[in-house]
């Protein structure tokens, strides 16, 4: 069984750029869940992709935004960046939104 | 205010001791309740759900009290690989996510 893994580990960006993170989920697993965790804090849920479809968002503004493949892999992109997006953003897979989730080793993103 | 909220310690603990700590949620529509353990500069791993009735797993005992809207964990004769960062996480399903706290961080020492 594969575990759910993340690209890039780490990605330094200056602030008005544009990044892609990208997850594959596990094995057996269809939904995928975004979180950003600044230092010190716990991990603040972005979105849910279920079955390709976003199926929860958090507090997050448009320019985060997804795609789940029908492999179930999935993508986060954050738009125009900015000093605050610096943080660990990690992926979770599930087999559904009800289920355990699982977390990806986490992208570390630094906006200078 | 925030919708977990836990005593972010530090805990400092010689081996052997027992060490209790607990979060508060707001939501009271919440459903499932958990404790995930986070290791530096690593991802969260899922250390136990907590059931209405209280819980065990070896060293390890969970509460929820609904009414007050609270969880525990308890952890007994501690060991150095215990020292971690231990997230209270709250279910609600209406919103699909996982609500986290801030973390408390629990140091045992030899």
């Amino acid at each position: 069984e594969t575990g759910v893994t993340q690209s890039p580990t780490h990605l330094i960006k200056t602030r008005g750029q544009q990044v892609t993170l990208r997850c594959s989920s596990q094995s057996g697993h269809n939904t995928v869940s975004w979180y950003q965790q600044a230092l010190g804090q716990g991990p603040q849920f972005i979105f849910q992709y279920y079955r390709e479809e976003e199926n929860g968002r958090g507090n997050f503004p448009p320019r985060f935004s997804g795609l789940q493949f029908p492999n179930y892999s999935s993508e986060l992109n954050v738009n125009a960046l900015e000093l605050d997006d610096s943080a660990l953003y990690l992926c979770a897979s599930s087999l559904g939104s009800y289920n355990e989730q699982f977390f990806g080793p986490g992208t570390r993103l630094t906006v200078l | 205010r925030k919708e977990v909220e836990q005593d972010p310690g530090p805990f400092n603990v010689p081996e052997g001791a027992t060490v209790a700590f607990n979060c508060t949620y707001s939501n009271s529509a919440s459903q499932s309740f958990f404790w995930y353990r986070q290791d530096c500069r690593k991802e969260p791993k899922l250390l136990m759900s907590v059931y209405s009735s209280g819980n065990e797993d070896g060293r390890f005992t969970a509460q929820l009290n609904r009414a007050s809207q609270y969880i525990s964990l308890l952890i007994r004769d501690s060991k150095l690989s215990d020292s971690a960062t231990y997230l209270c996480v709250v279910f609600v399903s209406n919103d699909y996510k996982l609500s986290f706290g801030a973390g408390t961080t629990v140091t045992v020492r030899a």
